[in-house]
């Protein structure tokens, strides 16, 4: 199993959107619909933004929204605030030995 | 409430061997496949292999598989990575998570174990 593709960096101005993309495979993203989404903060535990392709867990802010087309996945942050600021990651059941996969993470950046 | 809390950081030499541990509180521990993460430092994550504490199946993704150990203990619900032989390129966040009761999702993570490996 291969490492879900994220670009490195994304950034935006606070009140703009951004998204954020994660490609895989027809073996992990294209085949099944869970992809998830976490937010890392240095020296914190990643957090559980979206689950299933574009659930938010309770208390996550609708700001966050999940999608999905073919063998991307995409996360969408809204009215971004300078707190958003992080490491964002992807990952995806894909089945076989291991059952997941998780993308190389992105560096979002509210200028 | 529901967590998974991890041992403390770790300076070590090249060749010390270490257990860590991530334990899980408030939740039925055994059904649910844990997985070990490690990130090191400046880069993302990696997954390095997954067990589940019910039965102790462990799974290790190629490149991890012969270096470290995965383990687990149900009856006090906790889960292990260790090494028998440490290297300074093993200095890196180690990540516990847990899977959903489905295995589709990780949902819950530990707060990771600092392992510095250093002479």
């Amino acid at each position: 199993q291969s490492a879900l593709t994220q670009p490195a960096s994304v950034s935006g101005s606070p009140g703009q959107s951004i998204t954020i993309s994660c490609t895989g495979t027809s073996s992990d993203v294209g085949r099944y619909d869970f992809v998830s989404w976490y937010q890392h903060h240095p020296g914190k535990a990643p957090k559980l933004i979206i689950s299933d392709v574009n659930h938010r867990p309770s208390g996550v802010s609708s700001r966050f929204s999940g999608s999905k087309s073919g063998n991307t996945a995409s996360l969408t942050v809204s009215g971004l605030r300078a707190e958003d600021e992080g490491d964002y990651y992807c990952s995806s059941h894909a089945g076989g030995n291991t059952l997941v996969v998780f993308g190389g993470g992105t560096k979002l950046t509210v200028l | 409430e529901v967590q998974l809390v991890q041992s403390g950081a770790e300076l070590k030499k090249p060749g010390d061997s270490l257990k860590i541990s991530c334990k899980g509180s408030g939740y039925n521990f055994g059904p649910h496949w844990i997985v070990w993460v490690r990130q090191l430092p400046g880069k993302g994550l990696e997954l390095m292999g997954i067990i589940y504490p019910s039965d102790s199946d462990a799974r290790y993704i190629p490149s991890f598989e012969g270096h470290v150990t995965i383990s687990a203990d149900k009856s006090i619900n906790t889960a292990y990575l260790q090494w028998s032989s440490l290297k300074a390129s093993d200095t890196a966040m180690y990540y516990c998570a847990r899977l959903t009761i489905t295995d589709t999702n990780v949902d819950l993570w530990g707060q990771g174990t600092q392992v510095t490996v250093s002479s």
